[in-house]
């Protein structure tokens, strides 16, 4: 089974702008999280997706938004760049919501 | 608070030897879930093992184990027979049980692990 992908894999914006990162989930998967992780800040939650509906919602601005299609594909996009939303963006699949995550390999965001 | 806690920012293990690192955790739900996870210099979170609250056994997986003490709130990682390959870093996640069966995980702040040939 291919693993979870995620594309691109590494992106250069400036501030101001804005950005959508894609992730393809195990066949079969259904669940979809969002993950952020900074040397500052360590690893936090985004968002989580299952069936095309946001579950759950971690603690960042409304700038960063998510959606989940019907083939269980995701897309988080990022608007108004801000020096601080340089990150690996990292997505992960799982069959069910409350089952074991599997990441993919994360896409690096730089904004200068 | 924190709700997990790596206290070990870097280990270093001879090749060969085994290694412990250390994972606590604070929660007040009965239903929770511990994970560990490896993450290699390439990016990519890779699972090692899972440990339920209500498992009556620690967890294994191959070279990795889980010793699980509920009463102490510890769930550190025992790797056993390291490799030079195992050099990454180390994260350990809580789920916690909600209502409606939706769990979000928490992270610690990571182990770096360096083995020695």
């Amino acid at each position: 089974k291919a693993g979870v992908t995620q594309t691109p894999r590494y992106l250069i914006k400036t501030r101001g702008q804005q950005v959508t990162l894609s992730c393809s989930p195990i066949s079969g998967h259904r669940s979809v999280s969002w993950y952020q992780q900074t040397p500052g800040q360590g690893l936090q939650f985004l968002f989580e997706y299952f069936s095309e509906t946001q579950r759950n919602k971690g603690n960042f601005p409304g700038r960063f938004s998510g959606r989940q299609f019907s083939n269980s594909r995701s897309e988080m996009n990022v608007s108004t760049l801000e020096l601080g939303d340089s990150a690996l963006y990292l997505c992960a699949s799982s069959a069910e919501l409350d089952n074991e995550q599997f990441f993919g390999p994360g896409t690096r965001l730089t904004v200068l | 608070a924190q709700k997990i806690t790596q206290t070990q920012p870097g280990m270093f293990v001879q090749e060969k030897e085994a290694v412990t690192l250390d994972c606590t955790y604070d929660t007040s739900d009965p239903s929770y879930g511990l994970f560990w996870y490896k993450q290699p210099s390439s990016g990519e979170m890779i699972f090692l093992i899972y440990q339920g609250s209500y498992d009556q056994q620690n967890a294994t997986e191959g070279r990795y184990s889980l010793n699980f003490q509920k009463a102490r709130k510890s769930a550190n990682l025992v790797i056993s027979a390291s490799q030079l390959g195992d050099s990454a870093m180390y994260f350990c996640a809580m789920r916690e049980g909600r209502t409606g069966g939706s769990y979000i995980p928490t992270f610690g702040r990571g182990t770096s692990l360096i083995v020695h040939p």
